[in-house]
């Protein structure tokens, strides 16, 4: 199993500006994901972040508004640019275990954009 | 692409009662099937997986779904509810020999009445 650290756990931010999420594991792993939660949503996918090369971004996500790293194989950051209130949604970093699609996932990070 | 199909966005039922979820996927083959449990303020948890082998899946917290080829199902069911049972649960599901990354479903709100 793996233990996911994420930080900040929820913030309340001003349109126009950007915030930083940090995800920490506590194990090595290959696959990092980050997905948004939309209010009363489901899980969709923004990115597979990849150590030491570009993230892989899904359909409808840029890397100017959700610039990525993955500088090791521990730690990612996924930086929510330029806010306006409909980014307000729950941001969860995961990771990948074994070659099942299994998750884990950190405790999420709620941004709130005024 | 894969799909998957959580039918009821809330289900509510007393405290003692049988807990039914329902997840439909559309793959005609196969697929790794898994539930995840979000309680509240919460990232997600592994309840339990279908990979291979026995069709009936056992699960944490009392929790069991069975694995039905013929009608493409994976419900999720505990016999007797309690009240911190009261979650989000999703369905997800990931292709056998692809990218491994999951589809989840749009989750099932679980109300538990006293």
């Amino acid at each position: 199993s793996a233990v996911i650290s994420q930080k900040p756990s929820r913030d309340i931010c001003q349109r126009g500006t950007s915030l930083t999420i940090q995800c920490q594991v506590d194990s090595q792993v290959t696959m990092m994901f980050w997905y948004r939660q939309q209010p009363g949503q489901s899980l969709t996918l923004i990115a597979t972040a990849n150590q030491g090369s570009e993230a892989t971004y899904e359909s409808g996500f840029v890397i100017d508004k959700f610039p990525i790293s993955r500088p090791n194989l521990t730690f990612s950051t996924l930086t929510v640019s330029n806010m306006s209130p409909e980014d307000s949604s729950i941001y969860l970093c995961s990771v990948g275990w074994g070659n099942t699609g299994e998750l884990f996932f950190g405790e999420g990070s709620r941004l709130t954009v005024l | 692409a894969q799909s998957v199909t959580q039918l009821g966005s809330h289900v509510s039922v007393s405290e003692g009662a049988l807990v039914l979820l329902r997840c439909n996927y559309s793959s005609s083959v196969p697929p790794y099937l898994f539930w995840y449990v979000q309680y509240p303020n919460q990232g997600l948890q592994l309840l339990l997986k279908y990979t291979t082998g026995a069709t009936l899946v056992k699960g944490i917290n009392g929790f069991e779904a069975e694995f039905k080829k013929s009608e493409t199902s994976f419900h999720l069911t505990k016999p007797s509810a309690h009240m911190s049972d009261a979650a989000e649960y999703f369905c997800a599901v990931s292709d056998r020999g692809g990218s491994y990354i999951p589809t989840f479903g749009r989750g099932t709100s679980l109300i538990v009445h006293p």
